[in-house]
């Protein structure tokens, strides 16, 4: 089935640099890949998003690219902020294309 | 539009006792989800269900863990009996009928603890 792996598992920055999480996935049929970030005592919540006909897509801050021959995928964020600081996860959809398989997560910490 | 509700927020068992978590989806969404999360770690598929059928229980531990989405809407996650190892954030999800890579919404999930 899928695997999915993303490092670092914690990054800290200061206000205002950029910061990039990479994940690879081991299935070569998975078409579509969220990120998700998780606050505090809160559920994940979608932030971007990109499906396996696009190579990169961007949402101000946020942009995430993805390279099939690879089978890698980045989210990176400029100009961070403190209240980027939270739990991001990268996910892909497992091999029956029917529910998200995740990385581990990467806790974000930005300095002011 | 209202999210994805869960209830309880916390939990608190001992060993070998029972436990249940409700999940109330986005009206409209076919597609529910449990999920486990245990500290440190990303989401874990338990069980995916497409209206009231299940889709996927791969990962379920059928000997003690157990799900229903009666009349297709919402949804019980029970654990009987619980161990130790099943202290963990439970997180129910749901997403648009049949739509493959649609977003899924998640609850803010269940922190049960097991002493």
């Amino acid at each position: 089935g899928e695997n999915v792996e993303q490092h670092p598992s914690t990054l800290s920055v200061q206000e205002g640099d950029s910061a990039v999480i990479k994940c690879t996935y081991s299935d070569s049929a998975s078409n579509y890949f969220p990120w998700y970030k998780q606050e505090l005592g809160k559920g994940p919540q979608l932030i971007i998003d990109i499906r396996s006909n696009v190579g990169e897509k961007k949402d101000q801050r946020i942009a995430v690219t993805l390279n099939k021959t690879a089978k890698h995928f980045s989210l990176h964020i400029t100009e961070t902020q403190p209240e980027d600081s939270a739990v991001y996860f990268c996910a892909a959809f497992n091999q029956a294309g029917t529910a998200l398989i995740f990385g581990k997560g990467t806790t974000l910490s930005v300095s002011s | 539009e209202a999210g994805v509700a869960q209830s309880p927020r916390y939990k608190i068992i001992e060993k070998r006792q029972s436990v249940a978590f409700w999940c109330n989806p986005i009206s409209g969404h076919a597609t529910l989800y449990w999920y486990q999360q245990i500290l440190g770690q990303g989401p874990k598929l338990l069980i995916q269900f497409q209206n009231n059928g299940v889709v996927d229980d791969s990962q379920l531990p059928k000997d003690r863990f157990s799900a229903e989405r009666l009349k297709g809407v919402d949804s019980t996650l029970k654990i009987q009996p619980a161990k130790l190892e099943d202290s963990a954030v439970y997180l129910c999800a749901s997403s648009f009928p049949g739509a493959l890579g649609s977003e899924a919404f998640f609850g803010q999930g269940t922190r049960l603890t097991v002493v």
